[in-house]
């Protein structure tokens, strides 16, 4: 166990809908990561947050947006759903907001499936 | 971005040793080289980093390349847990980790 916690688990949604996904990350730690995993692209890093604020973006869509908040929990939303939309998403933390030593801590993810 | 290169698969036999390559030509001299690994159905672990000099912690050993245009993950004895999907990745002090395929670890038991 990471220490770091997704919620749901498993999203069924049709095309076009918008979604939440939720994570909350260790204890202490000030960043969080998004990831995108899919059959044909791989672990994409999407974006990152540290102490509230967006700290770097990977390849996230527009359709795609993240905050976190107060309490350090980020929320990823995606809107406009597509079927290629569909796939894992996984949520990391770290104590720092970058260093070339840091290690990042995952949770188990979210199931996204777009049908 | 320097770039990692990898097998797409490995086998190895239960308690037997496992040597997972992985080339980084291109590795600057502020790079850290790290090794996550994906079990199946979980999200990525850390396993072990290091920067100049052979490593060692309780999951594995990292050996570095005089050169550091190589490195070498190795399991001092593999077991079933072991299988995964293995990444290299290079890291410096600005840029996000960004993963690439990896290598599929197979244990046979």
């Amino acid at each position: 166990d990471s220490g770091v916690t997704q919620t749901p688990k498993h999203l069924i949604t049709a095309t076009g809908q918008r979604v939440t996904l939720r994570c909350s990350p260790r204890s202490g730690d000030l960043s969080v990561y998004w990831y995108q995993q899919s059959l044909d692209q791989g672990l994409q890093f999407l974006i990152q947050y540290y102490n509230g604020e967006e700290r770097a973006k990977g390849n996230i869509l527009e359709r795609f947006s993240a905050q976190q908040f107060p309490d350090l929990h980020s929320e990823l939303n995606l809107s406009s759903l597509e079927l290629g939309d569909s796939a894992l998403y996984f949520c990391a933390s770290s104590v720092a907001s970058s260093g070339d030593q840091e290690t990042q801590y995952f949770g188990p993810g979210t199931r996204l499936l777009v049908l | 971005d320097a770039k990692t290169t990898q097998p797409n698969s490995m086998e190895s036999n239960e308690e037997e040793p496992v040597h997972l390559p992985c080339n980084h030509s291109t590795i600057s001299g502020t790079d850290y080289i790290h090794w996550y690994r994906q079990l199946p159905s979980q999200g990525p672990e850390y396993v072990i980093h290091g920067l100049t000099s052979n490593v060692n912690n309780r999951m594995a050993s990292l050996a570095i390349a005089e050169d550091r245009k190589s490195s070498t993950l190795i399991l001092h004895r593999a077991t079933l847990r072991d299988a995964a999907v293995y990444y290299c990745i290079l890291r410096d002090v600005i840029e996000d980790m960004r993963f690439g395929a990896g290598t599929r670890l197979t244990v046979k038991p």
